[in-house]
């Protein structure tokens, strides 16, 4: 059982908007701005697309945004497109002697 | 820029060990925060071992005691060391910089570790 809570899957058409959220506890998400997001493609290593709750690394869309509340992070990703299809997944820095809690992901299937 | 190339993966059986390597250009692998993180088969991602640019090395609950991380500065290699393996460390097993203590931003193609007999 992952540490971060997110959906299994979720689903939008092209043009539209999508968020994941990802839900821990004080320990991480709650406590720290330390959360990260992947993507991942089939048979392809995870890329980074936001790093330190919001921020975005070099040559990242900007249609990919984070937020956080309380113990939940989000990502949301706005004018869908077809190749935004893939696994997402969540981390945070975590307090217990985990050290790195992970997200069970969520598969994006663009409709 | 910045390439990690994971070797090493293979088909073994349980009980048994191999060691993975990781060979790094673009970066100095003893100045940075270097991981190994794993993915079963249609599973999520699961970190498994840190080594920190002082040498100070962590596990997950999952390997503590049958893997250990370790790098070789002069050929700016990280390498996992894995005993006992069992069924349920079938992976692909990604090496990773972990900037910052905060995110992963870079990461190899992965190695596939099989342990069956």
């Amino acid at each position: 059982q992952s540490a971060l809570t997110q959906p299994a899957s979720v689903s939008g058409s092209p043009g539209q908007s999508i968020t994941i959220s990802c839900t821990g506890t004080s320990s991480d998400i709650g406590g720290y701005n330390y959360v990260s997001w992947y993507q991942q493609h089939p048979g392809k290593a995870p890329k980074l697309i936001i790093y330190e709750v919001s921020n975005w690394p070099s040559g990242v869309s900007t249609r990919f945004s984070g937020s956080k509340s309380g113990n939940t992070a989000s990502l949301t990703i706005s004018g869908l497109q077809a190749e935004d299809e893939a696994d997402y997944y969540c981390t945070s820095y975590t307090s217990t002697n985990a050290l790195v809690a992970f997200g069970g992901g969520t598969k994006l299937t663009v409709l | 820029e910045v390439q990690l190339e994971e070797s090493g993966g293979g088909l073994v059986q349980p009980g048994g060990s191999l060691r993975l390597s990781c060979t790094v250009s673009g970066l100095i692998v003893s100045n940075n925060y270097m991981s190994w993180v794993r993915q079963a088969p249609g599973k999520g991602l699961e970190w498994i071992s840190f080594i920190y640019n002082t040498g100070d090395t962590y596990y997950a609950d999952s390997v503590k005691g049958r893997f250990a991380i370790s790098r070789v500065n002069s050929r700016n290699e990280v390498y996992l060391q894995m005993n006992s393996l069992r069924a349920e460390d079938t992976a692909v097993y990604y090496c990773a910089r972990y900037d910052a203590l905060t995110h992963f931003d870079y990461w190899g193609r992965g190695t596939l570790v099989t342990v069956s007999s």
